[in-house]
């Protein structure tokens, strides 16, 4: 079962910050957190990962709570192409190498 | 484009029929993953490589599917006598695994399979 609880949808306007927050409350010391989106009919596309310190790549930020029990996504400018189901997934290191994932957030960005 | 490659992307056949996907990974990425998502559901891990070693299977991977990764490079998915419970998208993704250093998983287009 997905280690994660994440609202189901959420909405954006368009050029505003999409905060997507995610609940992982049962997170262990060497777990990452990952967030993966996917357009449509598309493949899965990464956007980025932490493990406790907040992270900035070109895409989004990571915002992680001091405790690790959850964490926000954030997508600073929204556009329409960010309308996506967003998912944050818990993985290990060691020897668990699958990505486990829930149902996600369909995020809808509004013109 | 040097990203993971799947074909076919799509894939119609009728019940009791075999398919066979193929999954083009990252170049010199060592591990290789597959994965099933059907409608409304995040993706489900059936299996993956380390090079062309197969190191785990999903139970969903039942004894109609068999995935092989022959040289370490590209892999196969099969399925035999298809149902129309196996109608899904199916994801290849693959990754460079080094020691010591945490391993992002990159995601191909998809196969989408209707089984009729």
């Amino acid at each position: 079962d997905a280690k994660t609880t994440q609202p189901t949808s959420m909405d954006c306007a368009e050029g505003r910050a999409a905060n997507l927050p995610c609940n992982h409350s049962t997170i262990s010391g060497n777990e990452y957190v990952y967030w993966y989106r996917q357009i449509h009919s598309q493949g899965p596309q990464y956007i980025i990962h932490g493990l406790k310190n907040n992270e900035t790549n070109e895409m989004a930020s990571l915002i992680i709570t001091e405790d690790r029990k959850s964490s926000t996504l954030i997508l600073p400018h929204a556009t329409l192409r960010d309308t996506a189901v967003y998912y944050c997934i818990v993985r290990g290191g060691g020897n668990n190498r699958k990505l486990i994932w829930g149902l996600g957030t369909s995020l809808a960005v509004n013109p | 484009d040097t990203g993971v490659s799947q074909d076919p992307r799509h894939k119609i056949t009728k019940r009791g029929q075999n398919v066979t996907f193929r999954c083009d990974p990252i170049s010199e990425h060592n591990r290789l993953y597959w994965y099933r998502q059907t409608l409304g559901q995040g993706p489900e891990f059936l299996t993956y490589f380390q090079n062309e070693a197969q190191l785990e299977k999903s139970r969903l991977l039942s004894d109609r599917f068999s995935a092989e990764r022959p040289k370490g490079s590209f892999s196969t998915l099969e399925i035999q006598r298809t149902e129309q419970g196996d109608s899904a998208m199916y994801l290849c993704a693959s990754s460079l695994s080094l020691a010591g250093r945490q391993e992002t998983q990159y995601f191909g287009p998809g196969t989408r399979l209707l089984v009729l």
